[in-house]
């Protein structure tokens, strides 16, 4: 079945605890990206990679890491976790770039809670 | 930046009812889509329009994008319980396709 997995899917931590969310994509996609989720505000692209070892920023990636050293992974890191980034967290891949290929497929989401 | 608007924000309505979802824009879009989203769930795609003036049809749902290609609509034609979800569109920018924003949705909730 193709799919976007994410784990963990709920995470609570405390401030300044490093952290890691996973990614992993069975489509052989080349364009994967991470969004966060608040009320009102609606999905804000983080980073996005348009293919192995090239990753960009994206609306707002202060305090995020991102990496892809294999096509299938997108792992998003927080070095120094705050309560600002307490969010829902979603991964997304799609084929590619280009009119016909703007379909993402999502992963079921990261609830994360900094305290 | 090029910013999606939705409403209404939130729409509670019973089985059987119509509705209509906007998303508007000032910016002019190559491509927009419309994704539901259940709780615990990432969004799903339920169309991409293209083309000024488009109209898509998905069993009860019509979706429309302007002429101009700035804003869009979605119509449900009796509504069920299993409509219930977050409608989020998403616009992808004319000169770089690889920028896309979603508008903040919109909630239906559709009562038995």
């Amino acid at each position: 079945e193709a799919q976007v997995t994410q784990n963990p899917r709920y995470l609570i931590t405390v401030t300044g605890k490093k952290l890691t969310v996973t990614c992993s994509q069975n489509m052989n996609h080349e364009y994967m990206s991470w969004y966060r989720q608040d009320p009102g505000l609606g999905l804000r692209q983080i980073y996005y990679s348009m293919n192995v070892e090239v990753t960009d920023k994206g609306d707002v990636p202060e305090g995020y890491k991102v990496s892809r050293k294999e096509k299938r992974n997108f792992p998003l890191i927080l070095e120094s976790p705050s309560p600002n980034q307490t969010s829902l967290y979603f991964c997304a891949s799609r084929q590619g770039i280009g009119l016909g290929y703007n379909e993402q497929f999502f992963g079921p989401g990261t609830r994360l809670t900094v305290l | 930046t090029q910013l999606l608007e939705q409403s209404p924000q939130f729409l509670s309505i019973q089985e059987g009812e119509n509705l209509t979802v906007y998303c508007n824009s000032s910016s002019v879009f190559s491509s927009l889509q419309w994704y539901r989203q259940e709780p615990g769930e990432g969004p799903v795609l339920l169309v991409t329009v293209v083309t000024g003036g488009e109209v898509k049809k998905l069993k009860r749902l019509t979706f429309q994008f302007g002429d101009a290609r700035k804003d869009s609509s979605l119509h449900i034609t009796a509504a069920q319980p299993g409509d219930t979800g977050l409608y989020l569109c998403a616009g992808a920018d004319t000169y770089n396709n690889n920028d896309m924003r979603f508008g903040a949705g919109t909630r239906l909730t559709v009562k038995p």
